[in-house]
């Protein structure tokens, strides 16, 4: 068990530009969850696969974020036309496909748009 | 989604226990409840998981009283490397599990 690994650990860029993270889960994980951390806030949840499935997007997600997972393995999550409100960590999850399978999260990706 | 309460922040010295509870009162039927705990610049982490009465591991206990209403962490013999943002969550799957704000525990020296 390597861990969830997020890269990358820092992004600073200006607004307007686009940014893409990836994210690579434990490899036996089938489910793979991205959430968005701003400071002093508990991680909000923005969307999550089963396998290469997404299934879920929440709706406070700008339709200028797009995630992927194309062979069910890594994801990785992209920003288009970055806005200063779009600086804040953002975290990945894994988990098993069994239900209450606990959320193992990587250090998260740590981005700054200026 | 079941929606949790928790105190924002808690202060504690080390050495002694501390309990911080969690209210949900309209937990469902297949909703287990999982606390993680989180470091700064850190992605959160499980700490422990139950669905009712007491569950005990190397780390915590958690305790969950038979209407499930609520449930309360328990940190034996704290130390200064436990201080933290401790988070509640309940549900039946990863994606219906939703962060609130947690509560920042210090353990004072």
């Amino acid at each position: 068990d390597t861990g969830v690994s997020q890269d990358p650990r820092h992004k600073i860029t200006k607004r307007g530009q686009n940014v893409t993270f990836r994210c690579d889960p434990i490899s036996e994980h089938n489910r793979l969850y991205w959430y968005r951390q701003t400071l002093g806030q508990g991680p909000e949840f923005l969307t999550y696969f089963q396998n290469e499935a997404q299934l879920e997007k929440s709706r406070l997600l700008s339709d200028r974020f797009s995630a992927e997972r194309p062979k069910g393995s890594f994801s990785t999550l992209e920003i288009q036309r970055t806005e200063q409100g779009d600086s804040a960590m953002y975290l990945c999850a894994s988990s098993r496909q069994v239900d209450n399978s606990p959320l193992h999260f990587g250090n998260g990706t740590r981005l700054t748009v200026t | 989604l079941a929606k949790t309460t928790q105190p924002i922040s808690m202060d504690s010295y080390e050495g002694q226990e501390v309990n911080i509870t969690c209210s949900h009162n309209n937990i469902a039927t297949n909703d287990y409840i999982t606390w993680y705990q989180q470091f700064p610049s850190q992605g959160p982490r499980f700490i422990i998981q139950g669905y009712k009465t007491k569950v005990t591991n190397e780390v915590a206990s958690l305790f969950i009283p038979a209407d499930r209403k609520s449930s309360t962490l328990s940190l034996p013999r704290v130390s200064l490397s436990d201080t933290a943002v401790y988070y509640c969550l309940v549900g039946d799957n990863g994606n219906d599990m939703r962060f609130g704000a947690g509560t920042r525990l210090t353990v004072k020296p």
